[in-house]
């Protein structure tokens, strides 16, 4: 059985930095590529960060260039999101989704159940 | 950014009905690779997304044949053919094509 466990949200001061991590279980995680998509309250989906399955490229949504990091640990098949300077748009449940990239194709087949990262003073 | 523009924002069905979503993008999402990226999900309430449909008309393992999507270059379309409860949620299009990967604004549905 496919297992996506996000852990490490919760509140955070503007400013400050948190740390986030999904364990894969049930499948390659080694192969795959892995994304973290995030989904404020009440809104809809909005895709974060990509990150290429042997760890040569990643890719940002422009609004957390320069302040998230994401990385993985293939040996312990975990997924990692280094948030620092978070704002209060950055307020949402972060999903840690593993990309399908078979045959041409390019889509998020396994979604974790989500943490919810809550920025604030 | 590609802007994917779903309509309508709600759908109310009774069970049985036959209903269809539109997903309209600002640009081509027929790839120079000759592949089409466009996804659909749904999200029922207190739930994480799932994959319905990949590459526009591929239905994900699991996912129920009520369940179609169709279209090319901007204009695609999710039908499900005989509504259950089961259906009831937000339905998201999303692209892959271009960068950054967009989604939909989601239409939910809701049953009579």
């Amino acid at each position: 059985e496919v297992q996506l466990v996000e852990s490490g949200g919760g509140l955070v001061q503007p400013g400050r930095s948190m740390k986030l991590s999904c364990a894969a279980s049930g499948f390659t995680f080694s192969n795959s590529v892995m994304a973290w998509v995030r989904q404020a309250p009440t809104k809809g989906l909005e895709w974060v960060a990509t990150i290429s399955y042997d760890v040569s490229s990643t890719y940002y949504r422009d609004s957390v260039k320069g302040r998230f990091t994401i990385s993985r640990d293939n040996a312990k098949s975990t997924l990692y999101l280094q948030m620092n300077s978070l704002r209060s748009e950055d307020t949402a449940t972060y999903y840690c989704t593993r990309v399908n990239t078979y045959y041409g194709s390019y889509y998020f087949d396994y979604w974790g159940q989500g943490v919810m990262v809550t920025v604030s003073s | 950014d590609v802007v994917l523009t779903q309509t309508p924002p709600t759908l109310s069905a009774t069970i049985g009905q036959s209903v269809s979503i539109s997903c309209r993008s600002s640009q081509s999402l027929l790839d120079s690779d000759g592949d089409t990226y466009l996804n659909w999900l749904l999200q029922r309430p207190g739930q994480s997304p799932q994959l319905l449909i990949y590459s526009v008309s591929n239905l994900e393992s699991g996912v129920p044949n009520r369940f179609s999507g169709s279209g090319s270059e901007t204009d695609f379309t999710l039908k499900i053919s005989g509504v259950e409860a089961e259906d009831l949620g937000v339905y998201y299009c999303m692209q892959a094509t271009h960068a950054p990967l967009t989604f939909g604004s989601g239409t939910k549905l809701e049953i009579k």
